[in-house]
């Protein structure tokens, strides 16, 4: 049973637009995390929040944890091609158990 | 800096054929996952190991076995490939307890059922 949903599914948009993908559960986390894959490669991590209300800022994707943490978002500013991927959450529970989502794929258009 | 290594890369099956998928670590992570990785789906956990000896089942874990003799080492068996079981297989390595650390992926077995 899938306990992450991720959306949207797909994401087309223009170079320079902001975008952002939603995490979410019924269930609570311990932390929850933030890859991204490549075509022809593994999920590469991109960050971790633990504390419910966290945001955690990467260059231009900026992260939140829910207060509950039972939900996540990511969001893009001033999207470039270079971030055209799939991009996955992982919700972790007790020590060593991770759920993904169903994963979000985006592509930016020059 | 290999990381995790997953061998084969790609593999086609006739069904009801046994193939084993390895995996390696070469940085001394005390845990290992197997995941499938469908269209739509996301990644879904096969089954993982805690430790050198250990094995546990995950989400999605008929059809499959796995043995971890070695700590560095986790294969993933088919006895009997179905073709239900075309996907792509990812195997990742974390280290310790994992609520704030990464799982480190391979590349992916590519495997097609007929």
């Amino acid at each position: 049973t899938q306990l992450l949903e991720q959306s949207p599914q797909f994401l087309s948009i223009q170079e320079g637009e902001n975008l952002t993908v939603y995490c979410n559960s019924s269930s609570v986390f311990s932390s929850l995390q933030w890859y991204r894959q490549e075509p022809g490669e593994g999920p590469v991590l991109l960050v971790t929040v633990v504390t419910g209300g966290e945001v955690k800022k990467l260059k231009r994707l900026t992260f939140q944890f829910g207060d509950a943490r039972k939900d996540s978002s990511l969001h893009i500013t001033a999207a470039q091609p270079g971030d055209t991927g799939l991009y996955l959450c992982a919700g972790v529970w007790g020590t060593y158990k991770y759920i993904f989502g169903t994963g979000t794929r985006l592509k930016v258009l020059a | 800096n290999a990381g995790v290594t997953q061998t084969p890369k790609f593999r086609v099956l006739k069904t009801g054929q046994s193939m084993t998928l390895l995996c390696a670590q070469d940085m001394n992570h005390e845990y290992m996952y197997w995941y499938r990785q469908d269209p739509g789906m996301g990644l879904r956990l096969i089954h993982y190991s805690v430790g050198e000896g250990t094995t546990a089942k995950g989400e999605v874990p008929d059809g499959y076995n796995v043995s971890r003799l070695k700590k560095q080492n986790f294969l993933l068996g088919l006895e009997s490939a179905a073709p239900s079981q075309t996907s792509v297989y990812f195997c990742a390595s974390s280290y310790g307890t994992a609520y704030n650390q990464p799982q480190h992926f391979g590349d992916g077995t590519r495997l097609s059922i007929l």
